[in-house]
C-alpha cells in the first residue's frame, strides 16, 4: 500500500498571505489528523476528521481551518499568515480513529516570512 | 486541558549503555503509543499498550503501561547507533476530547 501523502513538501509564504495543505491518507483509512510541529512546543493536534466530519480540534485560532472530502483526502488552509506559524504540518491517516495507530506522511515545511 | 510531559527531555547516551524515557499524563489514558521519530523524518508508530499495568517487548525495547493507566516508559537495553532519535508517548484519554495527546518528547543521542 501507498503511505500517506502530504504535497507541497516545502512552501514559502510571506505573512499576511493564506495557505492550503493536502494530505492523502493511506487507501482504506477513513480518519485523518493534523498536527503542528515546532522545536519550542512539540507535536501539537489541529484537528481529526473521520468521515468527512471534524471528530476533535485543537486549541488553534480560527485562521486554521481543515476539510475531508469523500475519498478520505483531506486539506488545512491557514489565513493571514503570521511568523509564528512556520513549522512542519504532519498529516496522519488511520483505519478508524481510537484504537488505531496513526500513519504519518513526510510533512510540509511552511516558512512564513 | 490534557498534558502529557516526558523525561527527560534529552538524553545522550554512549553506544552499548541503557536508555529509559518516562511519560506521565494529566488524565487517565485509554490507550497509550508510541512512536519513534528519526532526524528529518516523521513520526513512526512503535506500540500501543491497552491494559492497566501491560508490558510488551520488542527486541531490545521494553515498553510499560501504568497501573493507572496515567503513565508508561520506554527502556532500550544495550542502545545502538540506530536507536538515535526522538521518542513520542501518545495518549487518548478516557475524558473528554479523545484526540491523540503527544508527550514532549526525548531526543535521544547514541554516542558511537
Amino acid at each position: 500500500k501507498a503511505g500517506v501523502t502530504q504535497t507541497p513538501r516545502y512552501l514559502i509564504k510571506t505573512r499576511g498571505q493564506q495557505v492550503t495543505l493536502s494530505c492523502s491518507p493511506i487507501s482504506g483509512h477513513r480518519s485523518v489528523s493534523w498536527y503542528q510541529q515546532t522545536p519550542g512546543q512539540g507535536l501539537q493536534f489541529l484537528f481529526e476528521y473521520f468521515s468527512e466530519t471534524q471528530r476533535n480540534k485543537g486549541n488553534f485560532p480560527g485562521r486554521f481551518s481543515g476539510r475531508q472530502f469523500s475519498n478520505s483526502r483531506s486539506e488545512m488552509n491557514v489565513s493571514t499568515l503570521e511568523l509564528g506559524d512556520s513549522a512542519l504540518y504532519l498529516c496522519a491517516s488511520s483505519a478508524d480513529p481510537g484504537l488505531y495507530e496513526q500513519y504519518f506522511g513526510p510533512g510540509t515545511r511552511l516558512t512564513v516570512t | 486541558g490534557q498534558q502529557v510531559m516526558q523525561i527527560p527531555q534529552y538524553q545522550h547516551v554512549q553506544e552499548g549503555e541503557d536508555f529509559t524515557t518516562y511519560c506521565n499524563s494529566s488524565t487517565t489514558l485509554s490507550n497509550i503509543q508510541w512512536y519513534k521519530q528519526r532526524p528529518g523524518g516523521h513520526p513512526v508508530f512503535l506500540i500501543q499498550l491497552v491494559k492497566s499495568g501491560e508490558v510488551k517487548k520488542q527486541k531490545r525495547l521494553t515498553f510499560q503501561f501504568g497501573e493507572a493507566k496515567k503513565n508508561s516508559s520506554l527502556h532500550i537495553t544495550a542502545t545502538q547507533t540506530t536507536d538515535v532519535g526522538t521518542y513520542f508517548c501518545a495518549g487518548r484519554s478516557v475524558t473528554g476530547a479523545n484526540n491523540l495527546f503527544f508527550g514532549t518528547g526525548t531526543r535521544l543521542t547514541v554516542i558511537p
